[in-house]
């Protein structure tokens, strides 16, 4: 039983690159999400889905991008990579949101911008 | 907005000893709680939770009580392990926003 993957576990970028943080999932859950973080600012949301098709920002989202086009992925993209992304990224996905069920998440993906 | 303020660490600890780690939160309604676990490499998982006030969520000897008047979420454990040594965050849920929010993390340190 997989769970949540990301892939890769450690990347790093030069300034202005580009690159595509993988997340999939193989437990059919509608809603998934990515977040930073950070010493001392906990996890902060980056962007979040509740389904295929469909997705929305979280409280950090300049600088990334999203799309959701099936169940199991959703791909967070870095499209001019700046130093202020170096951050340890963490994708999770769960049943519904999270009012009463339990969020999994990827082992996540230690970034590093230079 | 909605937000969750969590003590600051690290809190360093000897075995057995008995551990609160503090959790307050401010929300427009009546969010759901949660406390995650991360242990060094690798991602969070859940601890415990609680849906509604006075609600009790318990997991492996950690307990928490949902404080609707205190708006608190306080964590306690009455004997703390080496192996509880991570950075626990406290977080809620609010359907109206449709997010799950975060603390920015308590680290435990428990030595033998």
């Amino acid at each position: 039983n997989a769970g949540v993957t990301q892939t890769p576990k450690f990347q790093v970028l030069k300034t202005g690159q580009s690159m595509t943080l993988q997340c999939a999932q193989d437990m059919n859950h509608e809603y998934m999400s990515w977040y930073r973080q950070d010493p001392g600012m906990g996890l902060r949301l980056i962007h979040y889905s509740v389904g295929a098709g469909i997705t929305d920002q979280g409280e950090v989202p300049n600088g990334y991008n999203v799309s959701r086009s099936t169940t199991e992925d959703f791909p967070l993209r870095l499209l001019s990579a700046a130093p202020s992304q170096t951050s340890v990224y963490f994708c999770a996905s769960s049943v519904q949101g999270g009012s009463t069920t339990e969020a999994f998440f990827g082992q996540g993906t230690r970034l590093t911008v230079v | 907005g909605n937000s969750v303020t969590q003590m600051e660490g690290p809190v360093t600890l000897s075995e057995e000893a008995f551990l609160t780690i503090n959790c307050t939160y401010t929300a427009t309604g009546y969010p759901s709680l949660f406390w995650y676990v991360q242990y060094p490499g690798e991602g969070l998982q859940l601890l415990l939770k609680a849906t509604k006030a006075d609600d009790k969520g318990s997991n492996k000897g950690f307990e928490a009580t949902y404080r609707k008047e205190t708006t608190s979420f306080h964590l306690e454990k009455g004997s703390v392990q080496v192996s509880d040594s991570a950075v626990y965050f406290c977080a809620l849920w609010m359907d109206s926003s449709y997010k799950l929010i975060f603390g920015s993390g308590t680290r435990l340190l428990v030595r033998p």
